[in-house]
């Protein structure tokens, strides 16, 4: 079964640009069929999905993050990314991975990773 | 943002039944999107409990259902179970935002 690992920095200086993995084991990202999807919650908030990418690069984002989020992805690692910039403490948050099946606009998150804490502080 | 409302909480002895609700609005829930469920314990993985409104992932015990009607969507735990003690959230994809949107999570506690 296809299982998703967050990595990296637990901790990001504000103003500077907050960067995550996620590592999909158990199956291809290249295989398609599915959206690759950073969602997040903040300490004590409900989830906000932050957004994701297709295989074949195509990417699709919240409005309200658009301008900071860059989301990529890596077929011969099976890996795919998250880039948020000009962080601040509001981006202070867990974040998760989660795989989402393509052709329907409704669809729901399956897989999820078990999330990284992301604190941003000086 | 959170734009589906649910309880922050609701409890039950062990054995009964709970409900849940999630309520949305005409551009989310009452414009006919799905709406999935999950259960989350902290530290771990959020997990599909329902999808499609009413649907149940393989390995999820019928004791979860789930349905909808009009703006709003529910989901019972039948046989409460202390391993049943975690965070619900509904979800759902919003047309105005063009986003997908979560619940504002309930605390399920086995009493």
């Amino acid at each position: 079964q296809v299982q998703l690992q967050e990595s990296g920095p637990g901790l990001v200086k504000p103003s500077q640009t907050l960067s995550l993995t996620c590592t999909v084991s158990g199956g291809s990202i290249s295989s398609g069929g599915y959206y690759w999807s950073w969602i997040r919650q903040h300490p004590g908030k409900g989830l906000e999905w932050i957004g994701y990418i297709h295989y074949s690069g195509s990417t699709y984002k919240n409005v309200s993050l658009k301008s900071r989020v860059t989301i990529s992805v890596d077929t011969s690692k099976n890996q795919f990314s998250l880039r948020l910039s000009s962080v601040t403490a509001a981006d202070t948050a867990v974040y998760y991975c989660a795989r989402a099946p393509e052709g329907i606009i409704d669809h729901p998150f399956d897989p999820w990773g078990q999330g990284t804490l992301v604190t941003v502080s000086s | 943002q959170s734009v589906l409302t649910q309880p922050p909480s609701v409890s039950g002895a062990p054995g009964q039944r709970v409900t849940i609700s999630c309520t949305g609005s005409s551009s989310n829930i009452g414009a006919g999107y799905d709406v999935h469920w999950y259960q989350h314990l902290p530290g771990t993985a959020p997990k599909l409990l329902i999808y499609g409104n009413s649907n149940r992932p393989s390995g999820v015990p019928d004791r979860f259902s789930g349905s909808k009607s009009g703006t709003s969507a529910s989901l019972a735990i039948t046989g409460l179970q202390a391993d049943d003690e975690a965070d619900y959230y509904c979800q759902s994809y919003d047309s105005s935002l063009s986003d997908y949107v979560f619940g504002t999570g309930t605390k399920v506690t086995v009493l």
